[in-house]
């Protein structure tokens, strides 16, 4: 099945400054690939994602990029604002099989 | 507006208790899904329904059990608590395009068996 890898698993940025967070997917039938939010003591919620006909996907300060060739995607966070402090979850699914295979999360902590 | 509520948010049980988790969505979702949040392993699906009467194992099934009798609802049952099922469970259901899962979430359930 899917495996999907996530790095790194916790992150330390600077208000202001940017965060990339890096998944990789072992299956290359893989053709969805969305980004979860997961504020503390709430389920998580879809932040953003991208298909795999796209390369990249921007929605104002959040954008994703996708590597077909190399199987991997990443999610940039540019000007961080204290607000984005989080866990963030990548995810992956192929085409007829609606389920989610997630990674293993990252922990984004913004310094004021 | 359309959403997707857990119950309890917290419960502490006793080993070898049976219990049951509540999911409900009001977004008529045919897909929903049960997982597990534990440190160090992300979201694992436990398991998971494509319609009414229809169930699947996930990745990390036994101990656990779901019955889908009606689109709003799937319950998760732990048929005999153990202490390694002490965890955060989420429901999810999804829709939108098919091919393309959009999950929505519930809020979680804390999961404490002693």
């Amino acid at each position: 099945g899917e495996n999907v890898e996530q790095h790194p698993s916790t992150l330390s940025v600077q208000e202001g400054d940017s965060a990339v967070i890096k998944c990789t997917y072992s299956d290359s039938a893989s053709n969805y690939f969305p980004w979860y939010k997961q504020e503390l003591g709430k389920g998580p919620q879809l932040i953003i994602d991208i298909r795999s006909n796209v390369g990249e996907k921007k929605d104002q300060r959040i954008a994703v990029t996708l590597n077909k060739t190399a199987k991997h995607f990443s999610l940039h966070i540019t000007e961080t604002q204290p607000e984005d402090s989080a866990v963030y979850f990548c995810a992956a699914s192929f085409f007829g099989n609606e389920k989610l295979t997630f990674g293993t999360g990252t922990r984004l902590t913004i310094i004021p | 507006d359309a959403e997707i509520t857990q119950s309890p948010r917290h419960k502490i049980t006793e080993t070898g208790r049976q219990v049951t988790l509540a999911c409900h969505q009001t977004w008529n979702h045919n897909n929903m899904f049960w997982y597990r949040q534990d440190l160090g392993h992300g979201l694992r699906l436990i398991h998971y329904s494509y319609g009414v009467q229809d169930t699947n194992k996930g990745e990390v099934s036994d101990g656990y059990s779901v019955s889908r009798s009606n689109t709003e609802d799937l319950p998760l049952t732990l048929e005999s608590a153990a202490s390694s099922q002490t965890s955060v469970y989420f429901c999810a259901s999804s829709g939108g395009e098919a091919g393309y899962p959009e999950a929505f979430f519930g809020q979680g359930t804390r999961l404490t068996v002693v």
